[in-house]
């Protein structure tokens, strides 16, 4: 079963505008990380934060981790059309293996 | 941008034929792992690899096969290729540090007929 979900499953945001997505997930994780996937290509990793980290911030993109709610949240400020991607979080599993959610679909309409 | 190449990126091939997927990594990473991906959804880790000699088969079951002779390279081969094969496989490696951030390579888009 899937260890991480995404939420929204598809997000239509005007340029400008910020993104939030949310990440859920089962069990006790070492830290979680954000992913993004442009259509037809592989994944870029965005960020990482660690189960002892609140929040972390990379340029635009903001993430807050509550481990106690098992949950995640990635925040796309002042959102460009580049931005249209999905975004998928990911967690570690067991061994060295990432499970990773069924990702948000954002579209940035110019 | 990760230094991780797969070749073809593009595949439509007859059922039956045997294929080989190819990946190669330049940044000497120790774990190499072989997802597939249906449009719109989520990744499923089908092979995986701790360093050369060394393969396990993922969550998801898969009738593919891999071998890991050089670190650089994890080939993936399906020796009969069939319509429920046709989806996206990506290929991805990480430093010897487990759990760590993965590099993915832009994939390669299948179609069986």
């Amino acid at each position: 079963s899937q260890q991480g979900e995404e939420d929204p499953q598809a997000l239509s945001i005007q340029e400008g505008e910020n993104a939030t997505m949310n990440c859920s997930y089962k069990t006790s994780i070492n830290n979680l990380q954000w992913y993004r996937q442009n259509s037809g290509r592989g994944l870029v990793h965005l960020i990482l934060i660690r189960s002892n980290e609140r929040e972390k911030h990379s340029g635009r993109l903001r993430v807050t981790l509550d481990t106690s709610k098992k949950s995640s949240s990635l925040l796309i400020t002042a959102s460009r059309a580049a931005d249209t991607a999905s975004y998928f979080c990911a967690t570690d599993g067991s061994s060295y293996k990432l499970i990773f959610g069924s990702g948000t679909r954002l579209l940035v309409r110019p | 941008e990760a230094d991780i190449y797969q070749t073809p990126r593009y595949l439509v091939i007859g059922t039956g034929k045997k294929i080989t997927l190819e990946c190669s990594q330049t940044m000497g990473h120790d774990k190499m792992y072989w997802y597939q991906q249906d449009p719109g959804m989520e990744l499923h880790l089908i092979h995986y690899s701790y360093g050369v000699n060394s393969t396990e088969k993922g969550d998801l079951s898969s009738e593919s096969t891999v071998s890991r002779i050089r670190t650089e390279h994890f080939p993936l081969t399906l020796e009969s290729a069939r319509p429920s094969h046709t989806s996206q496989y990506l290929c991805a490696s990480s430093v010897n540090r487990g759990k760590e951030t993965q590099y993915f390579g832009p994939g390669t888009r299948l179609l069986v007929l």
